[in-house]
């Protein structure tokens, strides 16, 4: 079963503009990640904020958390073609155990130069 | 720069056939995991592994699924027999101890004719 869901599921951009991805989720959670995953290929960690945390920012990244309305947001500013890939948010449920991890389906983004 | 092992990249099978799926990950890692996703779609766990312990096999179809981690270091994901609604691409990740984020392997892509 998959707890997040990410919006939209397909974004497309020209090089230089800003992405922003959304991602809901059910339960409560230890913390979210942003995994970023480019065509055929494996995952790749971008981000992690904890549920304590309310933004959190690495490089061009920006990440917020709302764990009220049980949602989070990735900014990616002044994008490149490089940054397109599929990008899917990750909950840690508090009740989970053993520290997996449940993804959403994930958003498409397209960064067009 | 250490990275997770994944054999085969590709593999293509009729149904009712045996398939296996191999698994290296990074050196002192001693959590395992594999997971299954279906194009489109965010991966989905299969099982997880605590060094050669499984923590986690809930989604595991285990009618025809197997995992193991004799050693607590390679594993193995077998399949038999595979059915069309296997194919999918099959992720390994782990994880270090103290930290929450996953390093995925590049995956292996299985087609179910």
């Amino acid at each position: 079963s998959q707890q997040g869901e990410e919006d939209p599921q397909a974004l497309s951009i020209q090089e230089g503009e800003n992405a922003t991805m959304n991602c809901s989720y059910k339960t409560s959670i230890n913390n979210l990640q942003w995994y970023r995953q480019n065509s055929g290929r494996g995952l790749v960690h971008l981000i992690l904020i904890r549920s304590n945390e309310r933004e959190k920012h690495s490089g061009r990244l920006r990440v917020t958390l709302d764990t009220s309305k049980k949602s989070s947001s990735l900014l990616i500013t002044a994008s490149r073609a490089a940054d397109t890939a599929s990008y899917f948010c990750a909950t840690d449920p508090l009740s989970g155990g053993y520290n997996k991890l449940i993804f959403g389906a994930g958003t498409r983004l397209a960064v067009h130069p | 720069e250490a990275e997770v092992a994944q054999s085969p990249r590709y593999k293509i099978t009729e149904k009712s056939q045996a398939v296996a799926f191999w698994c290296d990950p990074i050196s002192g890692h001693a959590t395992l995991y594999w997971y299954r996703q279906i194009l489109g779609q965010g991966p989905e766990l299969l099982v997880q592994f605590q060094d050669e312990s499984v923590v986690d096999d809930s989604q595991l179809p285990k009618d025809r699924f197997s995992a193991e981690r004799l050693k607590g270091v390679d594993s193995t994901l077998k399949i038999q027999p595979a059915e069309l609604g296997d194919s999918a691409m099959y992720l390994c990740a782990s994880r270090p101890g103290g930290s929450w984020e996953q390093f995925f392997g590049p995956g292996t892509r299985l087609t179910v004719l």
